[in-house]
């Protein structure tokens, strides 16, 4: 059964880089058959996509985000990773990374359970 | 880039009622449109793809419906479990643009 699961510091401060990362277990991020992403939630708002890799190393940014974004990947330890710069106080959120079946019209289909950051002096 | 409008932003049903919910893209998707259902503090969960096809393990009193610009996700017999915040997502940009959700409160 595949799980995702996010790690990474819950306090960041301004104008710091925020780094996560979601270790994947029960399956391979090595796949062709899936897209690895991150998703985020502010506090009693909505969802808003930050960017996804594929195995190929290949990623893809939400255009809002792009300057301070990046998404890694590490084979060896069937993790990807999600780092955000220049962080401000509207980052604070709730980050879920996430799975996409490849191909067009699939959504996402496993989620990790989410992690809170917030970002204060 | 493409927006997406839920309609209504809340509502309030009695189990055992048939919900609609709407989703408006600013351009056309096709059927590139899911649906998620999220319960406080919990992950989103995927319940329809491309517009109308269920997602494994999710109850048949799901349907999705639409394609173009307007779309429709119904609960037929809305059952307690079902009380939640219902998201579209479109994939047609590569974007993976989120609606603003609709609440859905037990009358």
């Amino acid at each position: 059964q595949l799980q995702l699961q996010e790690s990474g510091p819950g306090l960041v401060k301004p104008s710091e880089t925020l780094s996560l990362t979601c270790t994947v277990s029960g399956g391979s991020i090595s796949s062709s058959s899936y897209y690895w992403g991150w998703i985020r939630q502010p506090p009693g708002k909505g969802l808003e996509w930050i960017g996804s890799i594929y195995y190929s190393g290949s990623t893809y940014y939400n255009p809002s985000l792009k300057s301070r974004v990046t998404i890694s990947a590490d084979t060896s330890k069937n993790q990807f990773s999600l780092k955000l710069s220049s962080v401000t106080a509207a980052d604070t959120a709730v980050y879920y990374c996430a799975r996409r079946p490849s191909g067009r019209g699939y959504g996402m289909d496993v989620w990790g359970q989410g992690t809170t950051v917030t970002v204060s002096s | 880039d493409i927006q997406m409008t839920q309609s209504p932003s809340s509502l309030s049903a009695s189990v055992g009622d048939r919900v609609t919910i709407t989703c408006r893209a600013s351009q056309s998707i096709s059927s590139y449109l899911n649906w998620y259902q999220q319960k406080p503090g919990k992950a989103p969960k995927l319940l329809i793809y491309g517009a109308s096809s269920l997602q494994s393990g999710v109850p048949s009193r799901f349907s999705g419906s639409g394609s173009g610009t307007d779309f429709t996700l119904t609960i037929s017999s809305l059952q307690p479990e079902d009380f939640a915040t219902y998201y579209c997502q479109e994939n047609y940009s590569n974007l993976f643009t989120f609606g603003g959700g609709t609440k859905v409160e037990i009358k």
